[in-house]
């Protein structure tokens, strides 16, 4: 149980394109989904938290404008990747919570989408 | 906000030895502390986790011990493996992880 999938698992696009990341849960009610970004031999950075239903919250530093999150159902949330540009390029990973599990900490990560802005 | 550090940055064991990663927290409200395993081009799979009304928390060959009034917490791993080789991650929480920086960890057979 708790698996998270994101489409695509990679993708390529060149500059000045718009990219759409799908983060799902695919056996369980997330309300809060996070999108993560992870640049190579780092740490994972916090980009937003999605709520269901309502705006994402973002991170200080994280242009909201050029990172779209949607969160329009329980069980799936969007990140668009706006006018992308090479410094764009990265590794952008999403978690959810079991909004149905007594254990609210706990993330369940997916799988990661690796963008490569040319 | 929080704040994490990890230590070491890179850790290497000799197969069978123990593997200690060390990490502290700003946050004195953070109340939920996992730690990550993520294996190059993968997702981090949660492979302990352990929370502020805890000292010690052990599954099999991973344990991990936190004291609250030095704001510090650690992973321990027992019998090291070469399929133990990633990069682990401690992470605080209140209502979002905070992540540290990482540790990657090579098992020398």
């Amino acid at each position: 149980g708790a698996v998270v999938s994101q489409h695509p698992s990679r993708v390529i696009c060149k500059s000045g394109t718009s990219v759409k990341i799908e983060c799902r849960s695919l056996d369980f009610q997330a309300t809060t989904m996070f999108w993560y970004r992870q640049f190579p031999k780092k740490s994972l950075m916090l980009m937003a938290t999605s709520n269901e239903g309502s705006k994402a919250t973002y991170e200080q530093g994280v242009e909201k404008d050029k990172f779209l999150i949607n969160h329009a159902s329980l069980t799936l949330s969007t990140l668009t990747v706006t006018s992308a540009h090479p410094e764009d390029s990265s590794f952008y990973i999403c978690s959810a919570r079991d909004s149905g599990s007594g254990s609210m900490e706990t993330q369940y990560f997916g799988p990661g989408t690796r963008l490569l802005v040319l | 906000g929080e704040n994490v550090e990890q230590h070491p940055s890179t850790l290497s064991v000799q197969e069978g030895d123990s593997a200690v990663i060390k990490c502290t927290y700003s946050d004195s409200a953070s109340n939920y502390f996992p730690w990550y395993k993520q294996e190059l081009g993968k997702r981090p799979q949660l492979i302990i986790d352990i929370r502020s009304n805890v000292g010690e928390k052990k599954d099999q060959r991973i344990a991990v011990t936190l004291n609250k009034t030095a704001k510090h917490f650690s992973l321990h791993i027992t019998e090291t493996q070469p399929e133990d080789s990633a990069v682990y991650f401690c992470a605080a929480t209140l209502q979002k992880l905070t992540f540290g920086t990482g540790t990657r960890l090579t098992i020398i057979p």
